[in-house]
């Protein structure tokens, strides 16, 4: 059965303290990996794509890498205003109009 | 703003009513997409269209069900209310050619009482 599980469920880091965030994938095959952000009460952000192992992707502090089995999100020198939950998502290639997301992150930034 | 529309934001209602979510896509998107997210089962998957035909289905329930009109807009229907339907729909659009990431509206909450 196609899973996606997000590790940890929580994660309370104080301003500029750097960690990863983990997502880990069981699929019949990946076409694709997505992470989203959700501040509380709305919708998911879109904020990256990967397609293939070895791929990275950046965007202000956040870093998303992909392996055959797993997706890090790390986060450098966190500010309070990333402060949110991070899903991740994946699209398998027996369907590539269906997703499977985890339960996300929940990552709050103290100052 | 991700371009995506829903209404309402808010619905409350009583077990065994039926109702209808709404959802414009961004512009020049053809697919649509339906979650639910409750609290303890994060976000699910529903079904999904594309110019109009359904092209992938999840966890929907027979009670649920959903239609892509000619100017894209989607709509959600829930009948036989239980409790348990209790949670935020959210739509989401995407181009739905090569390009499949998902963006998303600000939610339906629904509260079943």
């Amino acid at each position: 059965e196609d899973q996606v599980t997000q590790s940890p469920e929580a994660l309370r880091l104080q301003e500029g303290e750097s960690s990863s965030l983990n997502c880990s994938y069981t699929v019949s095959g990946l076409r694709g990996l997505f992470w989203y952000r959700q501040d509380p009460g709305k919708g998911p952000e879109f904020l990256f794509t990967l397609y293939s192992a070895g791929e990275e992707k950046e965007k202000e502090r956040l870093k998303a890498t992909l392996t055959k089995k797993e997706s890090f999100l790390h986060i450098t020198a966190p500010k309070p205003e990333d402060s949110a939950t991070y899903l991740c998502a994946v699209q398998t290639k027996d369907n590539f109009n269906k997703f499977y997301f985890g339960s996300g992150t929940k990552l709050n930034v103290k100052p | 703003d991700s371009g995506v529309t829903q209404t309402p934001k808010h619905l409350i209602t009583a077990t065994g009513q039926r109702v209808t979510l709404r959802c414009s896509p961004r512009s020049g998107d053809l697919s649509v997409y339906w979650y639910q997210q409750s609290l303890d089962q994060g976000l699910q998957f529903l079904i999904q269209y594309y110019n109009g035909e359904e092209r992938a289905k999840g966890n929907i329930l027979e009670r649920f069900s959903a239609q892509q009109f000619p100017d894209l807009h989607s709509e959600l229907n829930l009948s036989s209310l239980e409790l348990g339907d209790s949670a935020l729909y959210f739509c989401a659009s995407s181009s739905g050619t090569s390009v499949y990431e998902q963006y998303f509206g600000p939610g339906t909450r629904l509260t079943v009482t």
